[in-house]
């Protein structure tokens, strides 16, 4: 039963140009969510995070958008960066269970020069 | 000044056998995690420890075992390996913050992982 869902496992942007990165999730009980980043042989690093009594959260070139009507959220990247190339995985918490979170299986985001 | 760490980063073993992965924090945390990865790349929480203490213990095989010596250390035994237990291992540290009102937020720092095959 997968509660946070990246249907896309990979993505591919041209350098300069935005990427667009999609995560669903189907527990309405959700009400925190978050962006990790992880390249190879390393453990994923914390990015973005946006609670949801807000629709939108803005960290430099990164912004996370929430629709929770539609139960979706996404990463933009704008301009991307080769340095941007990594797994991006998303995460949602339970009102209440800050410490559990459920992970999507992550979209590979390959920037090209 | 590795801010989590763990040992080994990689490990090969035979089924049956016992293995220890260990995770170190020096961020002054609270809270420890271990995560395991699976083929499938989700990262699922397998256990939770809040200073010293047992809080999360997800749908885990009793063959796993942590044991958090100080809240600094939180350490995973696996008794009797079996071939589906290769994974990647996670260990992850948090930071108890307490904004407006009742709402926490913890951000989870990882470890590089620990890549267990079990032949």
């Amino acid at each position: 039963d997968q509660q946070v869902k990246q249907n896309s496992p990979s993505l591919s942007v041209q350098e300069g140009r935005i990427s667009i990165l999609n995560c669903d999730y189907t527990n309405s009980m959700f009400d925190y969510f978050l962006w990790y980043k992880k390249y190879p042989a390393e453990g994923p690093t914390f990015l973005i995070s946006i609670s949801s009594i807000k629709d939108k959260n803005e960290d430099g070139r990164f912004t996370v958008f929430l629709n929770k009507s539609a139960k979706h959220l996404s990463l933009h990247i704008v301009p991307s960066q080769p340095g941007d190339s990594a797994v991006y995985f998303c995460a949602a918490t339970l009102h209440g269970s800050a410490r559990q979170l459920t992970f999507g299986s992550g979209t590979q985001l390959t920037v090209l020069p | 000044d590795t801010a989590v760490s763990q040992t080994p980063k990689y490990l090969v073993t035979q089924m049956g056998n016992d293995k220890s992965i260990k995770c170190e924090q020096n961020l002054g945390h609270d809270t420890m995690y271990w995560y395991k990865q699976d083929s499938k790349k989700f990262l699922k929480i397998m256990f939770s420890y809040n200073n010293k203490e047992l809080i999360i213990n997800e749908t885990v095989p009793n063959r796993f075992s942590p044991k958090s010596p100080d809240k600094a250390h939180l350490n995973l035994h696996i008794n009797s390996l079996e071939l589906g237990d290769s994974a990647v291992y996670f260990c992850a540290s948090s930071q108890n913050v307490r904004l407006a009102g009742a709402d926490r937020r913890e951000t989870q720092y990882f470890g590089p992982g620990t890549r267990l095959l079990v032949l």
